[in-house]
């Protein structure tokens, strides 16, 4: 079963805003994960943001994480069109000796120029 | 070299062929996978190796058969597959084999069973 799940599943916005999304996941977990894919390409990491961690950046990326509400946000600042692609969050589902990733459904953002 | 390379990028294969899929990395990592992908659903593990050892086998049908030579190469062996089994196979790699690292994607293998 899926561990995460997100929200929205799909957005569209103007170059230049901000692009918010979020994931829920049910189980606890020691880090979560946040990858983008171009359209029928493989996923790049964006960044990892640890269980005692609560908020991270990277370039214009921005991720909290909440713990308590077992949830995550990926901020995108200032966006342009090259954002333009489906967001991923993963959480390791921890088995032993060996990464086990599991992928919330995803949101597909597009940037409108 | 921070890539993982994937052949073919496209494959069609009728249902009584046998094929394999291949990657690779050079990156020195330990840990590599292997994930399937269905048009607009996330990635869904299949496959992990750890030191070139099967470590992880997502209860996958055995008509797909993963194969790890050394530890740069991942093989994935296919035969008598289903139309269903159309997809985008991903493989990934990642520097360590336990929680916390990330992985590293190949841009896929197109697969269409016919």
């Amino acid at each position: 079963s899926q561990q995460g799940e997100e929200d929205p599943q799909a957005l569209s916005i103007q170059e230049g805003e901000n692009a918010t999304m979020n994931c829920s996941y049910k189980t606890s977990i020691n880090n979560l994960q946040w990858y983008r894919q171009n359209s029928g390409r493989g996923l790049v990491h964006l960044i990892l943001i640890r269980s005692n961690e609560r908020e991270k950046h990277s370039g214009r990326l921005r991720v909290t994480l909440d713990t308590s509400k077992k949830s995550s946000s990926l901020l995108i600042t200032a966006s342009r069109a090259a954002d333009t692609a489906s967001y991923f969050c993963a959480t390791d589902a921890g088995a032993k000796g060996a990464q086990k990733l599991v992928f919330g459904q995803g949101t597909r953002l597009t940037i409108n120029p | 070299d921070t890539e993982v390379t994937q052949t073919p990028k496209h494959l069609v294969m009728g249902m009584t062929n046998k094929k394999s899929l291949k990657c690779e990395q050079h990156m020195g990592h330990r840990a590599m996978y292997w994930y399937k992908q269905k048009a607009k659903k996330p990635p869904e593990l299949m496959f992990v190796y750890s030191y070139e050892k099967l470590s992880i086998n997502e209860s996958v049908p055995s008509r797909f058969s993963p194969e790890c030579p050394n530890s740069s190469l991942l093989n994935l062996h296919l035969h008598a597959l289903q139309p269903e089994d159309s997809a985008l196979y991903l493989c990934a790699s990642s520097q360590g084999v336990l929680r916390g690292y990330e992985q590293y994607f190949g841009p896929g293998t197109r697969l269409t069973v016919t």
